[in-house]
């Protein structure tokens, strides 16, 4: 079965640069969730979209912005990077919520592993 | 706001021996799930209980929603090297089902062969 990609799996920046990570999740899938995870610490949530509109926010710094597409693939923007911004970045799709199948179930990308130097 | 707390933070045990982990929510939750991560992995999503009382089982994992609905377990018996890795608890979001989930702090399993 198809499962959720994200893009690049790593990604080395300098300080200061720019960096892009892409979700691509699963089909029929319209609810897109961004997660940040430092070394040894639980996900913290970023950002959501339902059907390409921001559904809610969580501990997304000023510097990061987010967009899902009409094809529903999400992007995540990072610029002006700092060392702390090393970490796992996970990208998480699940159902429409009022769809008839399990709904708010979240199924996991294999994350973007990025390193600032 | 909505907390979700796991117990015990790290557990060690000897391959065979059973383990179990709790998770804790300061408030009724739709809907709990659970998630394990292996060491550099990704989160896997392993189940959802919703109904209170709720108990589903997966081979020697054992899932339980409390009545409350405020309080949830996973116990494994009989433990192998390859249950390894950090077992989530998570909750919706406080406002819709469709919104974030809150993760709990995770409890990390070690197994001793």
């Amino acid at each position: 079965a198809a499962g959720v990609i994200q893009s690049p799996r790593h990604l080395i920046k300098e300080k200061r640069e720019t960096a892009t990570l892409k979700c691509y999740p699963i089909p029929r899938h319209d609810t897109v969730y961004w997660y940040q995870q430092g070394p040894g610490q639980d996900p913290q949530f970023l950002i959501s979209f339902y059907e390409k509109m921001q559904s809610d926010k969580g501990s997304i710094p000023d510097r990061f912005s987010a967009q899902q597409f009409s094809d529903y693939h999400s992007e995540l923007n990072m610029s002006s990077l700092e060392l702390g911004d090393s970490a796992l970045y996970f990208c998480a799709s699940s159902l429409d919520p009022w769809a008839e199948a399990s709904t708010d179930t979240q199924y996991f990308g294999p994350g973007t592993r990025l390193t600032v130097l | 706001g909505q907390q979700v707390m796991q117990i015990p933070q790290y557990q060690h045990v000897q391959e065979g021996e059973d383990f179990t982990t709790y998770c804790n929510s300061s408030t009724t939750l739709s809907n709990i799930q659970w998630y394990k991560q292996r060491p550099g992995g990704h989160p896997v999503f392993l189940i959802q209980l919703v109904k209170s009382g709720e108990v589903k089982k997966q081979k020697r994992l054992t899932f339980q929603f409390g009545e409350a609905k405020k309080n949830s377990s996973l116990h494994i018996t009989a433990t192998q090297t390859t249950d390894v890795g950090t077992y989530f608890c998570a909750g919706p979001g406080m406002k819709t089902s469709y919104d974030k989930v809150i993760f709990g702090p995770g409890t990390s399993l070690s197994v001793i062969p």
